[in-house]
């Protein structure tokens, strides 16, 4: 079984900061996308990366794939309250194989 | 273009009912997922359509969960009987996996609102 932890499980910092998030694993992933999720709605896809080292920008999200494609981090500069939600990464095991693991999610809270 | 549309958002009933959930997914989108997200978690597959078939309900509990997918299109969930540990939310995902070859775009899930379950 594969498994996506999330570090950490809980952010609150004030609008303005930056903050990075972590999702790890011990499984090799042939993607990894990020969402996000807001109270009463579906996760939102973010980004998928797909090769190692790769590294994605978003406006003020950047988002990299670890090169041994086992994890991935997102990093947020000068959060806004709007940033506030669930984050989660997602790993596809194969080519050909659309089931995603959902990792355990961090739930970022951005204080104005 | 519409999203994934579901119904009811909200259901509550109690333990040893029946519920049922629709899903109408993104026009055009050949897989289908069902998921459940518990409180803080995030979502874990019940099982997945491609077309009108079932390739991958191994994590459903098919002792009181059944779900089916006629023409391939419109979707629908049911437990019978609802238990306490039921109480969820229960997502609806769509993508587009095409025929010849695999793209980026069949790992990307276009999902619902949500159905949020609460069995008293």
């Amino acid at each position: 079984t594969q498994l996506l932890e999330q570090s950490p499980q809980f952010l609150s910092i004030q609008e303005g900061e930056n903050l990075t998030v972590y999702c790890n694993s011990s499984s090799v992933f042939s993607s990894l996308q990020w969402y996000r999720q807001e109270p009463g709605e579906g996760p939102v896809l973010l980004v998928t990366v797909v090769t190692g080292g790769e590294v994605k920008k978003l406006k003020r999200l950047t988002f990299q794939f670890g090169d041994a494609r086992k994890d991935s981090s997102l990093h947020i500069t000068a959060a806004q309250p709007g940033d506030t939600g669930l984050y989660l990464c997602a790993g596809a095991a194969n080519f050909g194989n659309e089931k995603l693991t959902f990792g355990t999610g961090t739930r970022l809270t951005i204080i104005p | 273009e519409a999203g994934v549309v579901q119904s009811p958002r909200y259901k509550i009933i109690e333990k040893k009912q029946p519920v049922a959930f629709w899903c109408n997914p993104i026009s055009g989108h050949n897989t289908l997922y069902w998921y459940r997200q518990n409180l803080g978690q995030g979502p874990e597959l019940l099982i997945r359509y491609e077309n009108e078939e079932a390739v991958d309900d191994s994590q459903l509990p098919k002792d009181r969960f059944s779900a089916e997918r006629l023409k391939g299109v419109d979707s629908t969930l049911k437990i019978q009987p609802a238990e306490l540990g039921d109480s969820a939310v229960y997502l609806c995902a769509s993508s587009y996996t095409g025929l010849a070859e695999y793209t980026l775009s069949s790992y990307e899930q276009y999902f619902g609102p949500g159905t949020r379950l609460t069995v008293t």
